[in-house]
């Protein structure tokens, strides 16, 4: 079992081009949650998913999108990367059970620099 | 903001000692987790604490949740080095169209000397 899996681990890319970082789980969890996180801010949420074919914006959405067409995977695309979207990027996952969700799965993150 | 704030923000101890970690928080919650991560690699679920619940254990961690104050203690007994690490603490919404997003702190930086 994977768990949670991220591709690419890491990705230098010019300013203005496109970028999509990849995500899937084989938990079945019904969240996708995407992360960046920089020094000294600790975690901000980008985008989430409860459940496929349902996204909603997080703390800092602006510059991404994602899609949930199923329920493995959860693709965070930057359609014109800038520098300031300079990060680690994580993936997450979760269950919803008896009306709350439980904890989060983290994937390995992909180390993005916009130059 | 619903962010949870740890304290401190550095903690450095020598191997044996215990290692406490604060964290504070602003609105209702469902629960309240504890994450480490170690450097350059993802977060992992060490334990969570639900609102209902005062005190939690698992191995060597002790969580404590007061609601009345909004906040909450990590207590790690017996450090080891490899327990050198960022720990976050994370506070979910407890009502609203919210529900299952976690808000996290920006961390303690634990350093365990052997």
């Amino acid at each position: 079992i994977a768990g949670i899996t991220q591709a690419p681990t890491s990705q230098i890319l010019a300013a203005g081009r496109r970028m999509t970082l990849r995500c899937t789980q084989d938990m079945r969890h019904n969240a996708m949650y995407w992360y960046r996180q920089d020094l000294g801010l600790g975690l901000r949420l980008i985008h989430y998913s409860n459940t496929a074919g349902t996204t909603g914006k997080g703390e800092v959405p602006d510059g991404y999108s994602v899609s949930r067409a199923n329920t493995d995977d959860f693709p965070l695309t930057l359609a014109s990367a800038v520098p300031s979207q300079t990060s680690v990027y994580f993936c997450a996952s979760s269950e919803r059970a008896g009306g709350y969700y439980n904890e989060q799965f983290f994937g390995p993150g992909t180390r993005l620099t916009v130059l | 903001s619903q962010q949870g704030e740890e304290d401190p923000q550095a903690l450095s101890i020598q191997e044996g000692e215990n290692a406490t970690m604060n964290c504070s928080y602003k609105t209702s919650i469902n629960n309240l987790q504890w994450y480490r991560q170690n450097s350059g690699r993802g977060l992992v679920h060490l334990i969570l604490i639900r609102s209902n619940e005062r005190e939690k254990h698992s191995g060597r961690l002790r969580v404590t949740l007061d609601t009345s104050k909004k906040s909450s203690s990590l207590l790690i007994t017996a450090s080891r080095a490899a327990d050198t690490a960022s720990y976050f603490c994370a506070t979910d919404a407890a009502r609203g169209s919210t529900l299952g997003r976690l808000y996290f702190g920006r961390g303690t930086q634990l350093t365990v000397w052997p």
